[in-house]
């Protein structure tokens, strides 16, 4: 496509419950991120892929984060057992390689614990 | 470690004057990129400008500059001419370890 797209645009669940977001980057990008925004603050690091593998996935707050891209081109962010905490717009930007340029964002997914 | 700091939580300009967002930063990486990006309140982070640290000039884009002070490690953005649509959080960026280090950002209002 020719933007990042990320689904779904909102999500609402409940404390504990099992979440999937996912992300479709630019076709050719081969660097992938996802970033956690919480109100009012900047975009937060998750992790990092370059390809199919996690290069860095030092920002993931917890074992209750793990995302794939076992292709290369599409991830998945997956949480397990939501808190309340994790509520904030979680960001996906690609590049198109190495590590230096300007990310290019998704419009993020919102999520919601009640 | 790479911090990125903006100390300006809230600017207010009025239309067609210029606004300058401050941005300083912190890093003992001899190469690096600073990076603007704009955040409406649909969401979406757009890229506005990028300073490299060994570029000898300012970056420019259209209305938007970039003011970099090297040795005072500061990369303020400034626009030019304000537009009702320039209303809007502004973060700073700063390339390192394969990834953008973002400041708290900036939410700019522009008034008639």
């Amino acid at each position: 496509g020719a933007g990042v797209s990320q689904t779904p645009s909102n999500k609402v669940t409940e404390k504990g419950k099992y979440v999937e977001l996912r992300c479709d980057p630019i076709s050719g990008h081969t660097a992938l991120y996802w970033y956690r925004q919480s109100l009012g603050q900047g975009p937060e690091f998750l992790i990092y892929f370059q390809g199919t593998g996690a290069a860095d996935d030092s920002g993931l707050p917890n074992d209750r984060f793990f995302a794939v891209r076992p292709e290369g081109s599409v991830s998945t962010l997956k949480i397990q057992r939501t808190e309340r905490g994790d509520s904030a717009v979680y960001l996906c930007a690609s590049r198109e390689g190495g590590n230096t340029g300007e990310l290019f964002f998704g419009e993020g997914s919102r999520l919601t614990v009640l | 470690a790479q911090k990125i700091t903006q100390t300006q939580p809230g600017m207010f300009v009025q239309e067609k004057e210029a606004v300058t967002l401050d941005c300083t930063y912190d890093t003992s990486d001899p190469s690096y990129g600073l990076f603007w990006y704009k955040q409406p309140s649909s969401g979406e982070m757009i890229f506005l400008i990028y300073q490299g640290s060994y570029d000898q000039q300012n970056a420019t884009e259209g209305r938007y500059s970039l003011n970099f002070q090297k040795a005072r490690k500061s990369a303020n953005l400034v626009i030019s001419a304000s537009q009702l649509g320039d209303s809007a959080m502004y973060f700073c960026a700063m390339s390192g370890l394969g990834r953008l280090y973002f400041g708290r950002g900036t939410q700019l209002t522009v008034w008639p």
